[in-house]
């Protein structure tokens, strides 16, 4: 294991639901990632957050808010989606979005959406 | 476009027969092209790392190698094994931005018996 977790693993929820994914890391890392992951598609970085504090939003939809209480869990919360959302989320954390470029992601397993 | 495209998209081989995966990339300049293995089910696994000035990587049966003028990278795996069955994802990660990286599609390679 990689020491990131994730849940639920596997989610199908309707297009007026509201429900949230979980990603915890026990590596002492401070930075924090969501990545959306289509099906034959490149995976698709959502948000960042270094030391609690977003630091990217690649232009995401508002339907779907982040969360970051602190260093080790971090949330996806998700409402009014579509069913092109439906994709693997991955999360992923490493030990400082400022120690570089060669700074090494570490990935949880990510949660199968289903939107219906 | 994307900016890296990998081939084949798909790849069937037997059992300890070795193949290469190919990465092409338009990004330039770049900070380091990394190629991850994600197995079904999981999230990707970093195999290797390299910066613009490496030319080749190892990790075990796994060798990257990397050129940088014609912007091309290649994953080689040795005597292959059933548990190498996974896709295979190369990422070029861009100077200025430590996010801002371009991810391939990825090759999805299959070890039949």
């Amino acid at each position: 294991e990689t020491g990131v977790t994730q849940t639920p693993r596997h989610l199908v929820m309707g297009m007026t639901n509201k429900k949230s994914l979980k990603c915890e890391q026990h590596l002492g890392h401070n930075a924090m990632y969501w990545y959306k992951q289509s099906a034959k598609k490149p995976l698709e970085l959502m948000f960042v957050y270094n030391f609690k504090e977003q630091t990217e939003n690649n232009s995401v939809p508002s339907r779907f808010s982040p969360e970051c209480p602190n260093s080790s869990h971090l949330f996806l919360h998700l409402h009014t989606l579509q069913p092109e959302d439906s994709a693997l989320y991955l999360c992923a954390s490493s030990l400082s979005e400022a120690r570089g470029s060669t700074d090494t992601q570490y990935f949880g397993p990510g949660t199968r959406l289903t939107v219906l | 476009k994307n900016q890296v495209e990998q081939s084949p998209q798909s790849l069937i081989i037997l059992e300890g027969k070795n193949c290469t995966l190919q990465c092409n990339y338009t990004v330039s300049p770049f900070s380091n092209l990394r190629w991850y293995k994600q197995d079904t089910g999981r999230g990707p696994v970093s195999l290797t790392i390299m910066t613009f000035s490496e030319n080749t990587k190892s990790n075990g049966r796994y060798t990257a190698t990397l050129d940088a003028d014609t912007k091309q990278s290649s994953l080689h795996i040795t005597a292959s094994q059933l548990s190498d069955s996974a896709s295979y994802i190369c990422v070029v990660r861009l100077p200025y931005n430590n996010n801002d990286m371009r991810f391939g599609a990825g090759t999805r390679l299959t070890v039949k018996p």
